[in-house]
């Protein structure tokens, strides 16, 4: 069974903070994937990153950056210097890396607020 | 970038009626999948479909719900007789199952019950 964990509910930030969103994942995997995805006010999915489980290289992508330790089973994303157009939900989630079919199991996600 | 695409945005339809959202696709994807997320809720896994069966399904997916591919590239998902509880954004993916690749999702059909 997988689970996705996002203990931050929801967090609120003034414009300019940084802020890390936590997740924690469980599997029995040996390989799988992790994303997080965007989700605006307006309802779609905006997917933002995937990382491998092998490759546990973090990645910066502008302002922002992912950390993946495979030891604590964590793959937090964190926003440098937020702005208001950050604010919206984000969810990680998990699929299996074996089987065209596999399905993501997604988090609770976190509703991060950037106050101007 | 070949992306997928739902129709239509928002429905609205009275508790008791028949619905169908549609999904095409991106045209060399192989494995179709629907996901369902109740307002301010995770997004739920409820069909996969491949080789025009079903893969796997989640308790959701019930008798009410059925899925098809009737001509090769729309993907449709049917309610037969909706009921308030329904009411959900209604996600669409699909993949070529090939390696690595990014999950894709269609921007979703918000589905309101009244």
């Amino acid at each position: 069974a997988q689970k996705v964990t996002q203990a931050q509910t929801e967090i609120s930030v003034v414009e300019k903070e940084d802020v890390t969103l936590d997740c924690v994942y469980e599997t029995r995997d040996t390989t799988y994937y992790l994303f997080w995805y965007k989700q605006p006010p307006s309802g779609e999915l905006v997917f933002l990153i995937r990382r491998n489980s092998f490759d546990e290289q973090n990645e910066i992508s502008g302002r922002y950056s992912w950390n993946f330790q495979k030891s604590t089973s964590s793959f937090n994303f964190t926003i440098t210097a937020s702005q208001v157009v950050d604010s919206a939900v984000y969810f990680c989630a998990l699929r299996p890396a074996t089987g065209g079919y596999q399905k993501v199991t997604f988090g609770t996600g976190t509703k991060l607020q950037v106050i101007p | 970038e070949p992306e997928v695409t739902q129709t239509p945005s928002h429905q609205v339809t009275q508790m008791g009626q028949e619905v169908i959202l549609r999904c095409v696709p991106i045209s060399n994807h192989l494995y179709f999948y629907w996901y369902r997320q109740i307002l301010g809720q995770k997004v739920e896994f409820l069909v996969s479909f491949y080789n025009n069966e079903i893969s796997e399904k989640s308790e959701i997916f019930d008798d009410q719900f059925s899925v098809e591919r009737p001509d090769g590239s729309n993907f449709t998902l049917k309610i037969r007789s909706t009921k308030l509880e329904d009411s959900a954004m209604y996600f669409c993916a699909s993949l070529t199952g090939q390696g690595m690749e990014d999950y894709t999702f269609g921007s979703g059909t918000r589905l309101t019950v009244v």
